[in-house]
């Protein structure tokens, strides 16, 4: 099992472009989450999604899209880029949102918008 | 205030050394996790708990339900130990995790 995958590990974008952060997991976790990590802060939930068809926001939505058409996929849209999501942001999966759950992280995509 | 507060924040020790890594929380809690984050970005769950003790190898981490505190000890510690460590708390109120801010231990041979 290849786990939780990231694509791409590194880009940088201009203010006001567009991209879509990949994310696949092949647990068949029914839970799938966005983090952003900015240094010396501790990671942020961007969205998250309970199983297909379900999303719901975070703590830090704002500037981003995702959806969940499959249980292996859940991409991050980020429609019109600024500086202040330059950051890494981390893709997770677990089973269920259970307390003793493990989530998983993919490597990373560490973004610069400039 | 953060709802979840680590201790140091960076922590350098020579290799062999007992380590010790603070959490302290300020909101009820269901579970309590401790993450490592490689030098390459990479992040892994050490462990999982509710009460008590784990321990894996030679990292060992206990919770005090009562005093709201958790601590995650290395020993015999050894350079391929530096990393972050990250604790993170489920809230009884929800699903989602809330993380510390992570310490950053580097250990010198």
């Amino acid at each position: 099992n290849a786990g939780v995958t990231q694509t791409p590990k590194f880009r940088i974008l201009k203010i006001g472009q567009s991209m879509t952060l990949q994310c696949t997991q092949d647990m068949n976790h029914n839970y799938m989450y966005w983090y952003r990590q900015d240094p010396g802060m501790g990671l942020k939930l961007i969205y998250y999604s309970v199983g297909a068809g379900i999303t719901d926001k975070g703590e830090v939505p704002n500037g981003y899209n995702v959806s969940r058409s499959t249980t292996e996929d859940f991409p991050l849209r980020l429609e019109l880029a600024a500086p202040s999501q330059t950051s890494v942001y981390f893709c997770a999966s677990s089973y269920s949102s259970s307390s003793y759950n493990e989530q998983f992280f993919g490597p990373g995509t560490r973004l610069t918008v400039l | 205030k953060n709802e979840v507060e680590q201790s140091p924040q960076n922590l350098t020790a020579q290799e062999g050394e007992f380590i010790t890594i603070n959490c302290s929380y300020s909101v009820g809690i269901s579970a309590l996790h401790w993450l490592q984050q490689h030098p390459g970005g990479g992040i892994v769950s050490l462990f999982m708990l509710s009460s008590g003790k784990k321990k894996h190898g030679r990292l060992i981490a206990t919770i005090n339900i009562q005093e709201k505190h958790s601590s995650l000890h290395i020993t015999a510690s050894h350079p391929r130990d530096s990393a972050v460590y990250i604790c993170a708390v489920r809230k009884t109120s929800g699903s989602r995790l809330t993380f510390g801010e992570g310490t950053q231990l580097t250990v010198n041979p």
